[in-house]
């Protein structure tokens, strides 16, 4: 069990809010992701990050901000959420040299009014 | 960049019988990993089934199987003896040999009827 987790599991913010998801795994896995899922896009990245103090932008990250200081944790910012970050976000975590594929969290459905 | 593409937004089968799900992709890289993710109504992703790129050898997982054509980019995914509990979403998804660059398809939405 890889031991991830996402809270909260459900969030209704308004617009111009700041509002802050977050992921955590038990375990030292190297890569850590966001994603958001939304009706016909699939799942799409918004950030990863290889490693501590490591960051990188995916196909969709304007509008998000991420971090992660620790390992275990990566947060992952809207900082005035818009309706159109209405969606399902996923955290996942890679077994970076033990297993290729991801992990994921629960997710959070987030809404924005 | 890597794109993934699922022709097939919804498809239905009946409870026992076989069923494909359809599942190109592009990439210039020689080694990377395929994936067939299935996600049930509860929204928990699960892995259903990967392949490494380097093996001509199908993958197989009980009643999971894949037809990986390297050559065309193509990643089927073959369901026999369809159950209930199949219905679900199911995600084809790409990751090349480094692990950061994970890229979904859009889904296709399968319904096991009784």
């Amino acid at each position: 069990d890889a031991g991830i987790t996402q809270s909260p599991r459900y969030k209704i913010t308004e617009t111009g809010r700041q509002v802050t998801l977050m992921c955590h795994q038990t375990w030292s896995h190297s890569y850590m992701f966001w994603y958001r899922q939304d009706l016909g896009h699939g799942l799409r990245l918004i950030y990863y990050s290889a490693a501590a103090d490591i960051t990188d932008k995916g196909e969709v990250p304007d509008g998000y901000v991420v971090s992660r200081s620790k390992t275990e944790n990566f947060p992952l910012t809207l900082e005035s959420a818009t309706r159109s970050q209405t969606s399902v976000y996923f955290c996942a975590i890679q077994w970076r040299w033990r297993a290729p594929e991801a992990f994921f969290g629960q997710g959070t459905r987030l809404t924005v009014v | 960049a890597q794109t993934v593409t699922q022709s097939q937004p919804e498809m239905s089968v009946q409870e026992a019988e076989t069923v494909t799900l359809s599942c190109t992709y592009d990439t210039s890289e020689n080694n990377y990993y395929l994936f067939w993710y299935k996600q049930p109504p509860s929204r928990q992703m699960i892995l259903v089934i990967r392949q490494e790129a380097y093996k001509q050898q199908n993958a197989t997982e009980n009643r999971f199987s894949v037809n990986f054509q390297k050559a065309a980019k193509s990643f089927s995914l073959k369901i026999s003896d369809s159950q209930l509990g199949d219905t679900a979403m199911y995600f084809c998804a790409f990751s090349n040999n480094y692990g950061q660059n994970f890229v979904f398809g859009p889904g296709t939405r399968l319904s096991v009827l009784p």
